[in-house]
């Protein structure tokens, strides 16, 4: 099945710094990219949907300033989280869709730390 | 508007025994239906799918779950458990033909296989 790779893994940066999350589609083309949050124990929650060459669309009660979105290639969308806080701390997961919605493909998730 | 409901937030279960996980979904359209499993701080794996045909679907490491369209469910079976199937299962619907939408996922079955 399709790939998609997400990096890093793990991160600790301390508050006020910002952090890129990277997902790459590796041997498909992904004009769409969702992004999610996971805190512990819940279920993934969208934050935003990424299209290449456009703007990012967000779910209500994300900020957007604070998570930018790129999707500058049809392979590589990335999630900036700017000005982190504690707060913020999460997994964060990366999804490409399949065919007309038979299957996502997930990258392996990200565990932000804020210290 | 799509919306999953799984009924047990946590499953304790011997080892070798039977186990079933429940997932009910709502729609106004007609939906695929998803179940994927979740390691600790990894990426969600597909285990099995619903597109058409036969009810019962078959899935990957012994799974299978059933399609009961009047009931709105699809609950996910395993005859014999193991200690490797300790993790986080998560059901997921999307609408048919809708283009690239990003998959409903309920809360989460956190199942924990005991010796």
């Amino acid at each position: 099945g399709a790939v998609v790779s997400q990096h890093p893994s793990w991160v600790i940066c301390k508050s006020g710094t910002s952090v890129k999350i990277e997902c790459r589609s590796l041997d498909f083309q992904a004009t769409t990219m969702f992004w999610y949050r996971q805190f512990p124990k819940q279920s993934l929650m969208l934050m935003a949907t990424s299209n290449e060459g456009s703007k990012a669309t967000y779910e209500q009660g994300v900020e957007k300033d604070k998570f930018l979105i790129n999707h500058a290639s049809l392979t590589l969308s990335t999630l900036t989280v700017t000005s982190a806080h504690p707060e913020d701390s999460s997994f964060y997961i990366c999804s490409a869709p399949g065919q007309v919605n038979t299957e996502a493909f997930f990258g392996q998730g990200t565990r932000l730390t804020v210290v | 508007a799509q919306s999953v409901t799984q009924l047990d937030s946590q499953v304790p279960v011997f080892e070798e025994a039977p186990v079933e996980l429940r997932c009910n979904y709502s729609s106004s359209v007609s939906v695929y239906l998803f179940w994927y499993v979740q390691y600790p701080n990894q990426g969600l794996q597909l285990l099995l799918k619903y597109l058409s045909g036969s009810t019962l679907v078959k899935g990957i490491n012994g799974f299978e779950a059933e399609f009961n369209k009047s009931q709105t469910s699809f609950h996910l079976r395993k005859p014999s458990v193991h200690i490797s199937d300790t993790a986080e299962y998560f059901c997921a619907v999307s609408p048919r033909n809708s283009g690239n939408t990003p998959l409903v996922f309920g809360k989460g079955t956190r199942l924990s296989v005991i010796a």
